[in-house]
């Protein structure tokens, strides 16, 4: 089955940087890649989302790359806020069609955005 | 705003106990999906719903767990002789259909067991 590894498990970075978060899957059937921000005491929320026939998505501050080949995506949040720390997921699944669509989560980077 | 409600936000059972945890799908949303949390990890899939049917439960528990989504109502994770092992976040996320993303989750309901 699909299993997704991801790093750093935390990030500290000075407002106003980049920060950068990666993840790489293993199934390369995986079609589905989002990404959730999880602040404390809240569900899992999501920001930004790709499917497997893009290579790069952008909103405002925040972008995913993928990269098929290697199995691998990243998070780039730039002009990182204070209001950006929290824990941010990663999970890749099936999507459109699959038998299953259930979402495979990486293991979280606990993101602290110093002011 | 209709989003994804979870009840009771906090549940504390003694072990030996039941406990009932529900969710009410995004209006128009007709999939449920259940997710388990454990303290400083990531989600973890239990069981997938539809009305009236479970479509995938490969990652509830074979003993003393049960999920329903009944054709009216929420849909219902159910635990059964709970241990302490049990205490967790338990999460709830619905899609419009048939493996469709995104999902969008609740608030999640935090298990405690005494």
């Amino acid at each position: 089955g699909e299993n997704v590894e991801q790093h750093p498990s935390t990030l500290s970075v000075q407002e106003g940087d980049s920060a950068v978060i990666k993840c790489t899957y293993s199934d390369s059937a995986s079609n589905y890649f989002p990404w959730y921000k999880q602040e404390l005491g809240k569900g899992p929320q999501l920001i930004i989302d790709i499917r497997s026939n893009v290579g790069e998505k952008k909103d405002q501050r925040i972008a995913v790359t993928l990269n098929k080949t290697a199995k691998h995506f990243s998070l780039h949040i730039t002009e990182t806020q204070p209001e950006d720390s929290a824990v941010y997921f990663c999970a890749a699944t099936y999507g459109y069609g699959g038998s299953q669509g259930n979402l495979i989560f990486g293991k979280g980077t606990k993101l602290s955005v110093k002011p | 705003n209709a989003g994804v409600m979870q009840n009771p936000r906090h549940l504390v059972r003694r072990r030996g106990q039941e406990a009932r945890l529900r969710c009410s799908p995004m209006k128009g949303h007709s999939h449920v999906y259940w997710y388990r949390q454990l303290p400083e990890e990531g989600l973890k899939f239990m069981v997938y719903l539809q009305k009236e049917n479970i479509i995938d439960e490969s990652g509830m528990p074979k003993e003393r767990f049960s999920a329903e989504f009944p054709k009216e109502g929420p849909s219902i994770l159910r635990i059964q002789q709970v241990v302490r092992g049990d205490s967790a976040a338990y999460f709830c996320a619905s899609s419009p259909s048939h493996g469709r993303q995104p999902q969008h989750f609740g608030d999640g309901t935090r298990l405690s067991i005494l």
